[in-house]
């Protein structure tokens, strides 16, 4: 099993340019979340899918969009990138273990945005 | 609200020198509590999960308590591969699936 992928794993993009960061798991998992990690912040959660077709808001999900057309891939979809997008992009799947789910994480996607 | 507080930010050990890392959590309902490792440049890697006060787990080195206010990462003797960032997590019966990070404990074991 490759686990979490993502890719790209580095991005440089100019204000105003749009991309799409992807993530693919082959663990069957159905549980598909993206997280952004600032300097000192901690990981913040901004959106989260439970399955294909279902997807919802997490804590930070301004400028960003999402989609779930299969199990095993969720892309990420920056539009009118901004300076503030500057982070890093970490892909994470779970599956469920008496009731709490153990994320796993992919090795992430490190966006600058100029 | 949900919330995760590490403690110390930063840690500096000699190798062998056994200390703790400490999260501190306030949340509505414990799901269960999660300690992942994280490497400069990479994904955090999973390492524990503890599902109600008075558990332990240990891996190597490592061992991780719970009671019902902070959860303790117990690094015994120390080598110099164990540093990393050391990240906590919380996921709360309200919130199905959602994990709250704390900002992490970062752990330099020198030799």
């Amino acid at each position: 099993n490759a686990g979490v992928t993502q890719t790209p794993k580095f991005r440089i993009l100019k204000i105003g340019q749009s991309m799409t960061l992807q993530c693919a798991q082959d663990m069957n998992h159905n549980y598909m979340y993206w997280y952004r990690q600032d300097p000192g912040m901690g990981l913040k959660l901004i959106y989260y899918s439970v399955g294909a077709g279902i997807t919802d808001k997490g804590e930070v999900p301004n400028g960003y969009n999402v989609s779930r057309s299969t199990t095993e891939d969720f892309p990420l979809r920056l539009e009118l990138a901004a300076p503030s997008q500057t982070s890093v992009y970490f892909c994470a799947s779970s599956t469920t273990a008496k009731g709490a789910d153990t994320q796993y994480f992919g090795p992430g996607t490190r966006l600058t945005v100029l | 609200e949900d919330q995760v507080t590490q403690s110390p930010e930063a840690l500096r050990l000699q190798e062998g020198e056994s200390s703790s890392l400490n999260c501190s959590y306030t949340v509505s309902g414990l799901r269960g509590l999660f300690w992942y490792r994280q490497d400069p440049g990479k994904g955090p890697e999973f390492l524990f999960t503890l599902y109600s006060a008075g558990e332990e787990k240990e891996k190597e080195r490592l061992k991780a308590t719970l009671t019902k206010k902070e959860s303790f990462l117990h690094i015994t003797a120390p080598k110099p591969e164990d540093s990393a960032t050391y990240l906590c997590a919380v996921q709360s019966s309200s919130n199905t699936g959602k994990l709250i990070f704390g900002q992490g404990t970062t752990l330099q074991v020198k030799p």
